[in-house]
């Protein structure tokens, strides 16, 4: 079974805060994302790698940064916090990039 | 920004019922059609991929069907359990993108 893992399942943060969000697959997927899911607005994706070191925005990328020095390991970046980034972050790896294998969430707050 | 829609919103429906929602899509450059099912506090799960025009895909009480020529999808379960409760996602991808697009999905509760 494919395994994906996020560092976090809740986490609190104050507004101007540096925010690491961790996400580590084991299944040595080419494909990871970065999702956001905000109540009456589905999924929506933040920033994709298809590669170790490759990174493409997807379509919320402001206020976001990514880092995927090793392949099974991508980082979410919230470099300075704020409350419109209170969400639920999810992160899903594919062999393909068509089938995703989510893992459990963070619901982020920031205060 | 693609439009992908799921309806209902939200639906609430009694153990023993069979339903149905729908998830509306772009009908041109059509590649596949993801369903979802999420519970809360779970991840995600893949439930159908389909690629084909006239598809149809079982899964114990829950089917699909796929119409690409006017862009939808129907999800089906019948005789709803309580353990049915979930989200349920559908995602579109297109033939030239290499990301899906979710639609915001329709929240079921089945109660006893």
């Amino acid at each position: 079974d494919v395994k994906v893992t996020q560092s976090s399942r809740y986490l609190v943060k104050r507004t101007g805060e540096k925010v690491f969000l961790e996400c580590v697959q084991d299944m040595d997927h080419e494909n990871m994302f970065w999702y956001r899911q905000d109540p009456g607005l589905g999924l929506r994706l933040i920033y994709f790698s298809y590669d170790v070191k490759m990174k493409e925005k997807g379509d919320i990328p402001e206020g976001y940064s990514v880092s995927r020095e090793k392949k099974e390991r991508f980082s979410l970046i919230l470099e300075s916090a704020s409350t419109n980034q209170t969400s639920m972050y999810l992160c899903a790896s594919s062999p393909t990039g068509v089938e995703q294998y989510f893992g459990p969430g963070t619901r982020l707050t920031v205060t | 920004i693609l439009n992908v829609e799921q309806s209902p919103q939200s639906l609430h429906v009694q153990e023993g019922d069979s339903t149905n929602f729908t998830c509306s899509f772009p009908s041109s450059n059509f590649y596949a059609l993801h369903w979802y099912r999420w519970e809360t506090a779970k991840s995600p799960e893949a439930l159908f991929v389909m690629t084909l025009n006239g598809d149809e895909k079982k899964k114990g009480r829950i089917s699909a069907t796929l119409n690409t020529k006017e862009g939808y999808s129907y999800l089906y379960i019948k005789g709803s359990q309580p353990e049915d409760s979930a989200t349920y996602l559908c995602a579109f991808l297109a033939g030239t993108a290499s990301k899906l697009t979710f639609g915001t999905g329709t929240r079921l509760q089945v109660t006893l």
